[in-house]
């Protein structure tokens, strides 16, 4: 079974310009979450999608959206970009099996954006 | 979500069991207690999970106390390639919230 893919994995932008991240999850998981990784906050939870719907979010700007289409995929969007948003940015996906409580999130390997 | 507490470092030799601690005193009820690591440029993954009983698992064990208050990740053997951030988190059962909550978690070195 294939992981969780992002793509791309390295991007270099300018301050103000805009970005967008994507993620396939693993065939089958409908859920998907995105966080943002840095040196010096660690790694924030930025929203989850379930069926094409966001169901949590974290604590980001409004410049920081998101969508979900009906194969799972998802895209996370990063308007007006600031120097702070140069981070990894994870995707983590997750399907639901019978009768466990609890299913692992399955991350990918992450974008690393920078903004110059 | 309730908090956890983990020493920011660990240092281990090749081959010998790690006990890697995590407090977690304000632990509800109805709080999992997950572990994540994270190797050197990759993303998190899973190690194991648990509620109230010990649990074990090809990677690892989770040894948990009596009142939840704390928990142990035990890796029976380090070796170099269980270098890497571990992560104890809490997540509240039920329903389905995918937010994990991280912290700083422990770094663990493993020396040959």
């Amino acid at each position: 079974k294939a992981g969780v893919t992002q793509t791309p994995r390295y991007l270099i932008k300018t301050r103000g310009q805009q970005v967008t991240l994507s993620c396939s999850p693993i065939s089958g998981h409908r859920s998907v979450s995105w966080y943002q990784q840095t040196p010096g906050q660690g790694l924030q939870f930025l929203f989850e999608y379930f069926s094409e719907t966001q169901r949590n979010k974290g604590n980001f700007p409004g410049r920081f959206s998101g969508r979900q289409f009906s194969n799972s995929r998802s895209e996370m969007n990063v308007s007006t970009l600031e120097l702070g948003d140069s981070a990894l940015y994870l995707c983590a996906s997750s399907g639901r099996l019978a009768g466990l409580s609890y299913n692992e999130q399955f991350f990918g390997p992450g974008t690393r954006l920078t903004v110059l | 979500d309730a908090k956890t507490t983990q020493p920011n470092s660990m240092e281990s030799n090749e081959e010998e069991p790690v006990h890697l601690p995590c407090n977690h005193s304000t632990i509800s009820g109805t709080d999992y207690i997950h572990w994540y690591r994270q190797l050197p440029s990759q993303g998190p993954e899973y190690v194991i999970h648990g509620l109230t009983s010990n649990v074990n698992n090809r990677m690892a064990s989770l040894a948990i106390a009596e009142d939840r208050k704390s928990s142990t990740l035990i890796l029976h053997r380090a070796t170099l390639r269980d270098a890497a951030v571990y992560y104890c988190i809490l997540r509240r059962s039920g329903g389905s919230n995918y937010k994990l909550t991280f912290g700083k978690g422990t770094l663990l070195t493993v020396n040959p």
